[in-house]
């Protein structure tokens, strides 16, 4: 679905260096989500944002941190990436809850190894 | 915090029978409770979905159950096919706050 794009697909980086991954979207949606998953994990918040202003961490924090600098572009940034981070990265839109349309879009993920 | 968990982690049935996932939440206040579905190497998709105000919901194949004062809600597949093969997450979230709470996912194996 290239209503949402994630950018780089597949990442191989090293311990300590900042990595950036970015995530665009053509919906026109409001609210937009990054998620870890990792086997077993299921999908885990790190970040959201309801709005271009607005910026709320999620379950999985620590470690990350987001820029949203338009309504249709959120971005995940590791400032020092480390082996744990190695995993399945997802951005997903949703549309404002006025529209009673609470359904995930999700991007096609961002593969990330940290070696 | 919505806490939600899926039983079983993995669940294998024969080409033609019917599967059963039941996830679990925590928090009285959510009603709205979607899955999505997550083929191998791809995103996760969304399925079917049912709000508080309804017991069960029907599409094809799939359906949808809930029993609110339990606080469970199960995924009920029948005439199973190879490409229901997948992970299936449930999730849960109250309309005010639109913020999904994800089960851990399981891993549905249809034997053709």
């Amino acid at each position: 679905d290239a209503d949402v794009t994630q950018t780089p697909r597949n990442r191989i980086t090293k311990t300590g260096k900042r990595i950036m991954l970015e995530c665009s979207q053509t919906k026109g949606h409001d609210r937009m989500y990054w998620y870890r998953q990792d086997p077993g994990l299921g999908l885990r918040l790190i970040y959201y944002s309801f709005d271009v202003k607005d910026i709320n961490k999620g379950e999985i924090s620590d470690g990350y941190s987001v820029s949203r600098q338009a309504q249709a572009k959120f971005s995940l940034s590791l400032e020092s990436a480390i082996p744990n981070q190695t995993a399945l990265y997802f951005c997903a839109t949703q549309a404002h809850a006025s529209t009673g349309a609470n359904v995930l879009t999700f991007g096609a993920g961002s593969r990330l190894t940290v070696l | 915090g919505e806490n939600v968990e899926q039983h079983p982690s993995t669940l294998s049935v024969q080409e033609g029978d019917s599967a059963v996932i039941k996830c679990t939440y925590s928090d009285s206040a959510s009603n709205y409770f979607p899955w999505y579905k997550q083929e191998l190497g791809k995103r996760p998709q969304l399925i079917i979905d049912i709000r508080s105000n309804v017991g069960e919901k029907k599409d094809q194949r799939i359906a949808v159950t809930l029993n609110k004062t339990a606080k469970h809600f199960s995924l009920h597949i029948t005439e199973t096919q190879p490409e229901d093969s997948a992970v299936y997450f449930c999730a849960a979230s109250n309309y005010g706050n639109n913020r999904l709470a994800f089960g851990k996912g399981n891993q549905v194996v249809v034997i053709p």
